[in-house]
């Protein structure tokens, strides 16, 4: 199993501003996952990151508002950028090892002003 | 493209009926189907994927490939069942991201 953490885990931000969202994971990954969870919605692939090269940002999502660092095997960040109302949701790290099951982290609930 | 549909937002039984959660999927390849539960102030995890072929905590899914389907399905459902439970595919191969369907809220009744 993977154990995975993440910073901060909640808070209340102001319109304009950005925050950086941490994640840990206890063990070497090749891939790591960055989703949103808006409220009563189901979850939303934002980006995929490997280590040593850019991410890669599903439809919808841009690098602009949603930078990522990737710099090791055990750690990445993730940025939402110039925030809006619309941004208020849950952000979630997530990994996997091949033929393993999908880890996901505890969440970092945001909300905007 | 990868499509997990779960028509259910909401599904209300009474404990010990018998529960099953809908799940369809698209993918033009032989994907890997999982169902993940989400109990309340909890994080996600991971119910059972269909190569596994296991049951947990009394569930059980089968993949049906000719209806592209993968329910959840519990013979008597139990008050600690109450929770969100997401039906995901991912392609095969490991290093595939995972699509979620909308999820479907479980209320047991007591």
């Amino acid at each position: 199993s993977a154990v995975i953490s993440q910073k901060p885990s909640r808070d209340i931000c102001q319109r304009g501003t950005s925050l950086t969202i941490q994640c840990q994971v206890d063990s070497q990954v090749t891939m790591m996952f960055w989703y949103r969870q808006q409220p009563g919605q189901s979850l939303t692939l934002i980006a995929t990151a490997n280590q040593g090269s850019e991410a890669t940002y599903e439809s919808g999502f841009v690098i602009d508002k949603f930078p990522i660092s990737r710099p090791n095997l055990t750690f990445s960040t993730l940025t939402v950028s110039n925030m809006s109302p619309e941004d208020s949701s849950i952000y979630l790290c997530s990994v996997n090892r091949a033929g393993d099951e999908q880890f996901f982290g505890p969440g970092t609930r945001l909300t905007v002003l | 493209a990868q499509r997990v549909t779960q028509p259910e937002k909401l599904l209300s039984v009474f404990k010990g009926a018998p529960v099953e959660l809908k799940c369809n999927y698209s993918y033009s390849g032989s994907p890997e189907l999982f169902w993940y539960v989400q109990y309340s102030r909890q994080r996600l995890q991971l119910l059972l994927r269909h190569i596994s072929r296991e049951s947990i905590k009394g569930f059980t899914a089968d993949l049906n490939k000719g209806e592209t389907s993968f329910h959840l399905k519990k013979p008597f459902a139990q008050e600690e069942d109450s929770a969100m439970y997401y039906c995901a595919s991912r392609g095969a191969g490991g290093y595939q991201k995972v699509t979620f369907g909308t999820g479907t809220k479980l209320q047991v009744i007591p």
